[in-house]
């Protein structure tokens, strides 16, 4: 199947620790995004790579640091997990270029806990 | 800055009713406005989308939009709802010009009751 795939689903950890999602995009798209999903479902960008070329970094504490090692994957890894972190983390993907616009394709989500 | 804000936190209609979900925006130059749906435990889906072609969308599952510049509104409607359109919608703009960026809506929950 065609889309954008995320890993792990769920993530319960503990506060202090360091954690990866990952995120992998078979649509053969240009453009990745990470969006942070609040407890009330507002939306909130945080990166986005085109071409593993960052391009988009939203007021973000450094603890998050994206990494994009070829088009198809961009994954993001969390350093000393606070409670503030819990949230659902969504990865895109689009076709978007510069002053191009298709519309992101959205993958599961990855919920995270921090307890 | 651009901006989205969607009227109504909660929507609630009965089955075959019209539904009619709010979008307003703000925006510096000519948007282009989206709708997202999310289902439970789900991602989002794009519903549709107006990148300054026709100012009336159609989209998937019957949906559609009108983009009226005058209001500065993109509202979403449907004539008839079904049980299944029960979900979180979400309106979305972004400026032309450089990279794509969304900006999100708080989103209007959409209960559909027999």
């Amino acid at each position: 199947d065609t889309a954008v795939s995320q890993t792990p689903k769920y993530l319960v950890t503990q506060m202090g620790n360091d954690k990866s999602i990952k995120c992998e995009q078979n649509l053969g798209h240009d453009t990745m995004y990470w969006y942070k999903q609040d407890s009330k479902k507002f939306l909130k960008i945080m990166f986005s790579y085109n071409n593993k070329e960052l391009i988009i970094n939203e007021t973000v504490p450094n603890r998050f640091s994206p990494k994009s090692p070829d088009k198809a994957h961009l994954n993001l890894h969390i350093n000393s997990l606070e409670l503030g972190d819990s949230a659902v983390y969504f990865c895109a993907s689009s076709q978007e270029g510069f002053n191009r616009v298709y519309g992101y394709t959205f993958g599961s989500g990855t919920r995270l806990t921090v307890v | 800055a651009q901006s989205v804000t969607q009227l109504g936190s909660h929507v609630s209609v009965s089955e075959g009713a019209l539904v009619l979900l709010r979008c307003n925006y703000s925006s510096s130059v000519p948007p282009y406005l989206f709708w997202y749906v999310q289902y439970p435990n789900q991602g989002l889906q794009l519903l549709l989308k107006y990148t300054s072609a026709a100012t009336l969308v159609k989209g998937i599952n019957g949906f559609e939009a009108e983009f009226k510049k005058s209001e500065t509104s993109f509202h979403l409607t449907k004539p008839s709802a079904h049980m299944s359109d029960a979900a979180e919608y979400f309106c979305a703009v972004s400026e032309p010009g450089g990279y794509n960026k969304l900006i999100f809506g708080a989103g209007t929950r959409l209960a559909v009751h027999p």
